[in-house]
C-alpha cells in the first residue's frame, strides 16, 4: 500500500459526458502528479500540482483541468469524453518535484 | 529537457536465468534515476532509485542497477529470476537536486517462462 488513495476505481461513461477523479497523496507529501496509462500510447505525464499550485504540464488536453485543494488532495477533471480517452489514470504523489513518487492503485476510465 | 529510451519493449527469459533491462538517458546536467515496477492491475511501485554516491544501486526484489555516467546508462539487472517478476519496469529521469519533472521511459515487459 503506497498511501495514494484514488476513487473511484473504476468509471464507465458515455462520450460527451464529464469526470472527476480524485486522489489523496501520502501524508505529508505536498506534491501530487497525473498520469493518463493506455495500451498505445504507454505512460503518459498529464500535469503536476505543489500545494496548490501547477508546476508542470505534459501533454493534457484542454477538455481536461486538475486542481489542488487547500488539504492537498487533487482532482482530474475530463470533459467532452471520447472513446480514445478510455484509459487507467494514476495519481502520484512525492515530498517535492523530483523525488520518488508513490503511486495510487489507478482509476480505470471507460467511455462507451 | 532530459529523456529516457527503453531500447527492448518485450523481454521473455526463462526462470532462474539473469535478465539485463536496459535503460539509456540523455541529459544536459546530472541527474537523478529510478527504476519503477508495475505488476498487472497495479499502480507503478518504486524498485530502486540512484541519487549520488556508489553507482551500484540495490533495490527491493534482489534487482539493482549500475549507472554509467560516460554510458549514460542505468541498466536494471538481476542474477536469477522468478515467475513473480513478470511485470512492467519502468526507467525514470530527472535532473539532480530535485524540483523538476520527472521522465518516464516507455517501459520494458518482462515475462519469466517457466
Amino acid at each position: 500500500d503506497s498511501g495514494v488513495t484514488q476513487t473511484p476505481k473504476h468509471l464507465i461513461t458515455a462520450t460527451g459526458q464529464r469526470v472527476t477523479l480524485r486522489c489523496s497523496p501520502r501524508s505529508g507529501d505536498l506534491s501530487v502528479y497525473w498520469y493518463q496509462q493506455s495500451l498505445d500510447q504507454g505512460l503518459q505525464f498529464l500535469i503536476q500540482y505543489y500545494n496548490g499550485e501547477e508546476r508542470a504540464k505534459g501533454n493534457i488536453l484542454e477538455r481536461f483541468s486538475a486542481q489542488q485543494f487547500p488539504d492537498l488532495h487533487s482532482e482530474l477533471n475530463l470533459s467532452s469524453l471520447e472513446l480514445g480517452d478510455s484509459a487507467l489514470y494514476f495519481c502520484a504523489s512525492s515530498v517535492d518535484q523530483g523525488y520518488e513518487q508513490y503511486f495510487g492503485p489507478g482509476t480505470r476510465l471507460t467511455v462507451t | 529537457a532530459q529523456s529516457v529510451t527503453q531500447l527492448d519493449s518485450q523481454v521473455p527469459v526463462f526462470e532462474e536465468a539473469p535478465v539485463e533491462l536496459r535503460c539509456n538517458y540523455s541529459s544536459s546536467v546530472s541527474v537523478y534515476l529510478f527504476w519503477y515496477v508495475q505488476y498487472p492491475n497495479q499502480g507503478l511501485q518504486l524498485l530502486l532509485k540512484y541519487l549520488s554516491g556508489s553507482t551500484l544501486v540495490k533495490g527491493i526484489n534482489g534487482f539493482e542497477a549500475e549507472f554509467n555516467k560516460s554510458q549514460t546508462s542505468f541498466h536494471l539487472r538481476k542474477p536469477s529470476v522468478h515467475i513473480s517478476d513478470t511485470a512492467e519496469y519502468f526507467c525514470a529521469v530527472t535532473p539532480s537536486g530535485g524540483y523538476q519533472k520527472v521522465t518516464f521511459g516507455t517501459g520494458t515487459k518482462l515475462q519469466v517462462i517457466p
